[in-house]
């Protein structure tokens, strides 16, 4: 059974410090890996896909690497600001997606 | 588009209550999913459906029922409602070019929150 842990649960940084939240998972035989950003009382939207058979994947300040032999992919946030401040989803897809628990993110202003 | 909508937004039940949560996409796509996200814990899946007539279990899906009459609405049912099933749920959907693993984004709405009590 695929297992997703997020680690660390909550973060809290000032405004322009990078941010590094990361993600680990039991079994690598997957398809892809999604990040998710959830705002409180608010549905999910999706940040970045990598597939397998990537390395990372890039969309403005955020970057996301995937190791799948290690089993782990960190996405990184850059110069983050107050409106970064959000619970991050951690998703892995073999034959359903598998959600880790989230890292909620604060930036102080 | 609307993408995916749910309603209601929130809902109080008592114990042994039944109800619908409602769930309808407008982006034509053929896959759809019911998850539940308790307290600190991620979104686990309940049921899901790869197309109008089709549905199947998921993690979760005791105490749960679903149809999927046409492509856009994807109901769920809660019979005989229970403190357990107090949580969040949310309605997803994806478009898959097969019949087979749908591994593309899933869109999803933004969450019926429900109290059992």
């Amino acid at each position: 059974k695929q297992e997703v842990t997020q680690i660390p649960a909550a973060l809290s940084v000032p405004e322009g410090e990078n941010l590094v939240l990361n993600c680990s998972f039991t079994d690598s035989a997957i398809y892809n890996l999604q990040w998710f950003r959830q705002d409180p009382g608010k549905g999910l939207t999706s940040l970045l896909l990598i597939q397998s058979s990537q390395r990372e994947q890039t969309s403005g300040r955020l970057n996301a690497s995937l190791d799948k032999s290690s089993g782990r992919s960190t996405l990184y946030i850059a110069a983050s600001q107050p409106g970064d401040s959000a619970t991050y989803l951690c998703a892995v897809h073999d034959y359903k997606l598998s959600f880790g628990a989230g890292t909620t993110v604060t930036v102080r202003a | 588009n609307a993408g995916v909508t749910q309603t209601p937004k929130f809902r109080i039940l008592k114990i042994g209550q039944s109800m619908t949560l409602q769930c309808t996409q407008d982006m034509n796509h053929n896959y759809m999913y019911w998850y539940r996200q308790d307290p600190g814990m991620g979104l686990k899946l309940i049921y899901y459906s790869v197309g109008a007539g089709i549905t199947d279990k998921g993690e979760v899906p005791n105490g749960y029922n679903v149809s999927r009459s046409t492509t856009e609405d994807f109901p769920l049912r809660l019979e005989l409602a229970a403190p357990s099933q107090t949580s969040v749920y949310f309605c997803a959907s994806s478009y898959s070019p097969s019949s087979g693993l749908s591994t593309d984004t899933q869109y999803f709405g933004p969450g019926t929150r429900l109290t059992v009590l």
